[in-house]
C-alpha cells in the first residue's frame, strides 16, 4: 500500500530550469495538496485541489503552477526555478474535506536551486 | 486569517519521563479541528494525535494526550514515558470545519529525548 508517492525525492536545479513534481495517490482522496517547508517556518500552502478538475491558490503561490490531472494525480511545476525555492516539498491527500480526518503526506522531495 | 504559535523552539526530556510542548491558535471560528504531526529525522509527516473543537473531552491515543482549552485557544500535547523514538519535530497544526480546509502550521518544537 503505497499511500502518497512523491517523485523525484531530490533535485538539484540551476536557477532558471523548470522542473515539474510529480505526485499520486492510490488511497481514493478527493483533495490534495502541495506545501513547502524552510528552516524555522513550518509548512505553507502552495496550491491544493478540493477535487479533480479544481486547483486554488494557498498562501505562497507565487512562482508555482499546478495541475490535477486525474484523481490519483497532483504535480507542482516551478517554470523558472529561483534560488529562494530550495525547500522540502510535501504533497499531502485528504479523504474529505468535511471530517476530522487527517492529511496523509509523502516522504517529501528536497530540492535545491543552485 | 488562522495563525497557530508555538512557543517552544526546542524542548528535552529524559527517558521515560513526561514533557509537555505548547501551542495556541488564533481564530473565529467555532468549528475546527487540531492535529499534532511529528516529523523525525527520516522527514515523514506522521499523525500524532487530532481534536475536534466540538467535543469537550481531550483526545488520548496511548501515550500522547493533549490538554483542549478551547476559551484560552490553547491545544498543548503531553507524552508520558517519553522514548528515544519520541525524538522528532513536533508540528501543531488548525484546519477550519468549514469550507476552508487548508492546514495551517506552526513553526514546530523540536523535541530532544535524552537517555
Amino acid at each position: 500500500n503505497a499511500g502518497v508517492t512523491q517523485t523525484p525525492k531530490f533535485q538539484v536545479l540551476k536557477t532558471g530550469q523548470s522542473m515539474t513534481l510529480q505526485c499520486a495517490q492510490d488511497m481514493n482522496h478527493n483533495s490534495m495538496y502541495w506545501y513547502r517547508q524552510d528552516p524555522g517556518m513550518g509548512l505553507r500552502l502552495i496550491y491544493y485541489s478540493a477535487s479533480e478538475g479544481t486547483t486554488d491558490k494557498g498562501e505562497v503561490p507565487n512562482g508555482y503552477n499546478v495541475s490535477r490531472l486525474n484523481k490519483r494525480e497532483f504535480s507542482l511545476r516551478l517554470e523558472s526555478a529561483a534560488p529562494s525555492q530550495t525547500s522540502v516539498y510535501f504533497c499531502a491527500t485528504l479523504l474529505r474535506t468535511d471530517s476530522n480526518q487527517p492529511q496523509h503526506f509523502g516522504d517529501g522531495t528536497r530540492l535545491s536551486i543552485l | 486569517a488562522q495563525t497557530v504559535t508555538q512557543s517552544q523552539p526546542e524542548m528535552s526530556v529524559q527517558e521515560a519521563e513526561t514533557v509537555t510542548l505548547s501551542c495556541t491558535y488564533d481564530t473565529s471560528e467555532s468549528d475546527y479541528y487540531l492535529f499534532w504531526y511529528k516529523q523525525p529525522p527520516s522527514r515523514q509527516m506522521i499523525l500524532v494525535i487530532r481534536q475536534e473543537a466540538y467535543k469537550q473531552q481531550n483526545a488520548t491515543e496511548n501515550r500522547f494526550s493533549v490538554n483542549f482549552q478551547k476559551a484560552a485557544k490553547s491545544f498543548s500535547l503531553k507524552i508520558s514515558d517519553s522514548q528515544l523514538g519520541d525524538a522528532a519535530m513536533y508540528f501543531c497544526a488548525y484546519r477550519s470545519g468549514g469550507s476552508n480546509y487548508k492546514l495551517t502550521f506552526g513553526k514546530g518544537t523540536l523535541l530532544t529525548v535524552n537517555p
